[in-house]
């Protein structure tokens, strides 16, 4: 039982480049989230899937798209990589049984655009 | 929108001594509050979920408290040591999820031997 698998673990990319980051979980949990965490700044939704066919974005969803493409994948794309998109990027998946409501995160991807 | 403050970015203790913890939150009404631990380039990890109607919970050293009227949670370790030194993340969350499974800033805590 792994939780949550993030892929890469590091990237470095040119500015105008373009990544998908890629998210598992085999929990069989509805939810997905995909965060960004910059110093200062704690964690910032960027997209999230309340179920298997459906996206809503976040707070910082401009640069990014989103797809889910089964109950267990939820990936990250970015189209044309900037430099202000450099961050760590966390995939989470929480739980919503009531008896034991937690989220799982992915160990993150680091991410530097130059 | 929501907005979540944790009392400060960063507090040293010294070993022994009980850290304590500050969430406040406002524009929301969540129907449970989560603790998490994120160690540095890892994920955060979960560690306890206390519900509106609770007051407060433990679990081994740790004690979290909900006060709904004060929209602030304080979460306590007791007996410090070294290797609770790490990155404390504080998330209101009802069962709906959606956009509003967000975290607080963050409180580093380093506890000093």
């Amino acid at each position: 039982n792994a939780g949550v698998t993030q892929t890469p673990k590091f990237q470095v990319l040119k500015t105008g480049q373009s990544m998908t980051l890629q998210c598992a979980q085999d929990m069989n949990h509805n939810s997905m989230y995909w965060y960004r965490q910059d110093p200062g700044m704690g964690l910032r939704l960027i997209y999230y899937s309340a179920s298997e066919g459906t996206t809503d974005k976040g707070e910082v969803p401009n640069g990014y798209n989103v797809s889910r493409l089964n109950k267990r994948e939820f990936s990250l794309r970015l189209e044309s990589a900037a430099p202000s998109q450099t961050s760590v990027y966390f995939c989470a998946s929480p739980s919503r049984d009531r008896s034991n409501t937690e989220a799982f995160f992915g160990q993150g991807t680091r991410l530097t655009v130059v | 929108s929501q907005k979540i403050e944790q009392n400060s970015e960063a507090l040293n203790i010294q070993e022994g001594k009980t850290a304590t913890l500050t969430c406040n939150y406002t524009n929301y009404s969540p129907a449970y509050l989560q603790w998490y631990r994120q160690d540095p380039g890892r994920g955060p990890v979960f560690l306890l979920l206390i519900r509106e109607n609770e007051k407060e919970k433990r679990k081994e050293r740790l004690k979290v408290t909900f006060d709904t009227t004060l929209k602030q949670s304080l979460f306590h370790i007791t007996a410090s040591q070294p290797a609770d030194s790490a990155t404390y993340l504080c998330a209101p969350a009802d069962d709906n999820y959606g956009q509003n499974f967000v975290f607080g800033p963050g409180t580093r805590l380093s506890v000093l031997p």
